[in-house]
């Protein structure tokens, strides 16, 4: 099992409509969640960074952690094509000695006008 | 502010050869990450650099290294290049124990 596991997709939505994106994890060590944007031949950017459970809220953006379930997601509401983009999730353990992020392998999305 | 710049933008080497990607870290960042890209793997970590030293290193052979400069920027060499290492190589940089990282906009490497 990967330690990291992402929703292949790509994954298609109209304009307006709510993204949900999801990831799970094996490794129970992991303490920094992350959501990065590429868009095409871009470097990754950072869209959102969260700390143990719980949510987190920016814009239209809502990261929400549940580490019993070691489950992750990401909310897009009112989707637009700007946000049309790889869109990948990233951990890291607390340690930091061990300073290195783990990703998944991404979910293409694409948001119809 | 300027973000992490790489160079060069794209390189087409042949199996066997050498080649070195320079990278340049937010003014300030003391971190630089080295990243590989390659299709339908997903970003695999490559090796961390801290103050100079090589902190952390993944699951890469030896003729994977690099170094970082005294001014934080960094580079990566790979040594007799195979056809698996055409990939995009991403830098990214972070201040001293933060495990935000902020990406360059990477170095398309294709052998040939």
């Amino acid at each position: 099992q990967k330690e990291v596991e992402q929703d292949p997709g790509p994954l298609s939505v109209p304009e307006g409509a709510i993204v949900s994106l999801n990831c799970t994890y094996s490794n129970s060590a992991f303490q920094y969640f992350m959501w990065y944007r590429q868009y095409s031949r871009k470097g990754p950017e950072l869209l959102m960074y969260t700390y143990s459970s719980g949510n987190k809220e920016d814009g239209r953006f809502t990261a929400q952690v549940d580490k019993s379930s070691k489950y992750i997601s990401l909310f897009i509401r009112d989707s637009q094509p700007s946000d049309s983009a790889t869109y990948l999730c990233a951990m890291s353990p607390l340690t930091g000695a061990n300073s290195k992020l783990t990703f998944g392998k991404g979910i293409t999305l694409s948001v119809r006008p | 502010e300027a973000g992490v710049t790489q160079s060069p933008t794209h390189l087409i080497k042949t199996r066997g050869q050498q080649v070195t990607l320079r990278c340049s870290p937010i003014s300030g960042h003391t971190s630089v990450y080295w990243y590989q890209q390659a299709l339908g793997l997903g970003l695999q970590f490559l090796l961390w650099y801290d103050e100079g030293e090589e902190r952390n290193r993944g699951n890469f052979p030896p003729r994977f290294s690099g170094r970082q400069f005294p001014n934080y920027s960094s580079e990566l060499n790979v040594n007799a290049l195979e056809l698996e290492d055409s990939a995009l190589y991403l830098c990214a940089s972070s201040l001293a124990d933060s495990y935000e990282q902020y990406f360059g906009p990477g170095t398309r490497l294709t052998v040939t």
